[in-house]
């Protein structure tokens, strides 16, 4: 069975604080990582999808690194606006398997108070 | 422009019916999926379809049936429904089927059975 563990769960900040939140995953047979960013009453949208130890992305304010040897990838948020309050969901895949089959974590759920 | 919709948003219907979900994508997208937001809030694969052919099935009653009449439109056909088939299920397109390119979702489509 394949976890997909997302630490924490809920997160609460002030504007202006820079956060950042934890993606783990089964560190074997690595193929993609995913960030999505979940607004309420919205639907998930990208965020990076990464691929290479190594990787580090950027958008903006927010950021995201991956390690695939030790099985984690980090998003880091600077300068929390509350317009950043979402959850923030990665989903893995494995080398092999079905294709196209993406594991989702549950989600770090973000509140940026002003 | 919508990128990927989905019909209808909200869904009420009684234990015993069938009923359909539609979804279409404009993107010229080769590969559609299906999720099912579960109780827990775990947003897990249900099928996928590259270029009108199933190329995931995970473990879903066969009262769930995808169709796919052309690589723009993934509809999804409940025969039977129950209770637990109450969830938000979520219609998503990618670029294909490597889980290299980011996923675009549908706003959701909320299921109650009553």
């Amino acid at each position: 069975i394949l976890n997909v563990e997302q630490s924490p769960q809920s997160l609460h900040v002030q504007e202006g604080d820079s956060t950042n939140f934890t993606c783990s995953f089964p560190s074997s047979n690595f193929y993609a990582l995913h960030w999505y960013r979940w607004e309420t009453a919205k639907s998930p949208e990208a965020l990076f999808v990464m691929t290479l130890n190594g990787d580090e992305k950027k958008k903006g304010r927010i950021s995201a690194t991956l390690n695939t040897k030790e099985g984690y990838s980090y998003l880091y948020i600077k300068g929390s606006q509350p317009e950043d309050s979402a959850t923030y969901l990665c989903a893995f895949k494995k080398y092999g398997g079905s294709q196209g089959n993406l594991i989702f974590g549950k989600g770090t759920k973000l509140s940026v108070k002003p | 422009d919508t990128a990927v919709s989905q019909t209808p948003k909200y869904l009420v219907t009684q234990m015993g019916n069938d009923k359909s979900i539609k979804c279409e994508q404009n993107l010229g997208h080769d590969t559609m999926y299906w999720y099912k937001q579960d109780s827990k809030k775990f947003l897990k694969i249900m099928f996928s379809y590259n270029n009108k052919e199933l190329i995931i099935n995970e473990t879903v009653p066969n009262r769930f049936s995808p169709k796919s009449p052309d690589k723009a439109h993934l509809n999804l056909h409940i025969n039977s429904l129950e209770l637990g088939d109450s969830a938000v299920y979520f219609c998503a397109s990618s670029q294909d089927w490597s889980v290299r390119y980011e996923q675009y979702f549908g706003p959701g489509t909320r299921l109650t059975v009553t």
